[in-house]
């Protein structure tokens, strides 16, 4: 069955430092999504991603995050200059065009600012 | 905008018995699609069932079935007798479309032997 890959699984970073969370969505899915998850809460949406460009974004992605697809394959977020409160587990999702059930989430990639 | 409510924060099942994890949810959206997520202390979201919102049956997908009351707006996950591999946070969610996902807040479900 088709998946959602993320890499790394866990990535520990210094405070200050820039860190790209790398996600590879489903193959024919043309909707990408990064949502995020602090330890203990809800699962949070960042942004979605369509035809090259952002189609929605929530207020928690501010100037520090960005994202981009690369190479056609692959779906990256960015974050400038981690602070501590950016530790949590960040989520990669992907959706067909129109397809109410093609949601689909990566395995998520644990963020530990240090 | 679309909201989801779970009202159990946790919940303890003895093993071998059933389940009914609580799911409310509110949209002016005719069209929508509902989703259960088990979150395992491993962190990865594991798809469990989907219910459209024009799906006349009940979903199910082996031990779990969606109790599906649109009227009401409420999407509860009933999980049928229990396993300790059942032990996990639990995500009622929502979206519609190609639009972003609205989680709850999780019920952590505890499985005892």
């Amino acid at each position: 069955e088709p998946e959602v890959t993320q890499t790394p699984s866990h990535q520990v970073t210094q405070m200050g430092q820039e860190v790209i969370l790398r996600c590879v969505p489903i193959s024919n899915h043309l909707y990408f999504y990064w949502y995020r998850q602090i330890l203990g809460q809800k699962v949070e949406f960042l942004v979605s991603f369509y035809n090259n460009e952002i189609s929605e974004k929530s207020e928690i992605f501010d100037d520090q995050f960005s994202v981009e697809r690369p190479d056609g394959s692959n779906f990256t977020l960015k974050i400038r200059s981690t602070k501590l409160e950016d530790s949590a587990m960040y989520f990669c999702a992907s959706s067909e065009l129109g397809q109410t059930y093609g949601y689909t989430f990566g395995s998520g990639t644990r963020l530990t600012v240090v | 905008a679309q909201k989801i409510t779970q009202t159990q924060p946790g919940m303890f099942v003895q093993e071998k018995e059933a389940v009914t994890l609580d799911c409310t949810y509110d949209t002016s959206d005719q069209s929508y699609g509902l989703f259960w997520y088990k979150q395992p202390s491993s962190g990865e979201m594991i798809f469990l069932i989907y219910q459209g919102s024009y799906d006349e049956q009940n979903a199910t997908e082996g031990r779990y079935s969606l109790n599906f009351q649109k009227a009401r707006k409420s999407a509860n996950l009933v999980i049928s007798a229990s396993q300790l591999g059942d032990s996990a946070m639990y995500f009622c969610a929502i979206f519609r479309g190609y639009q972003k996902v609205t989680f709850g807040t999780g019920t952590k479900l505890q499985v005892i032997p």
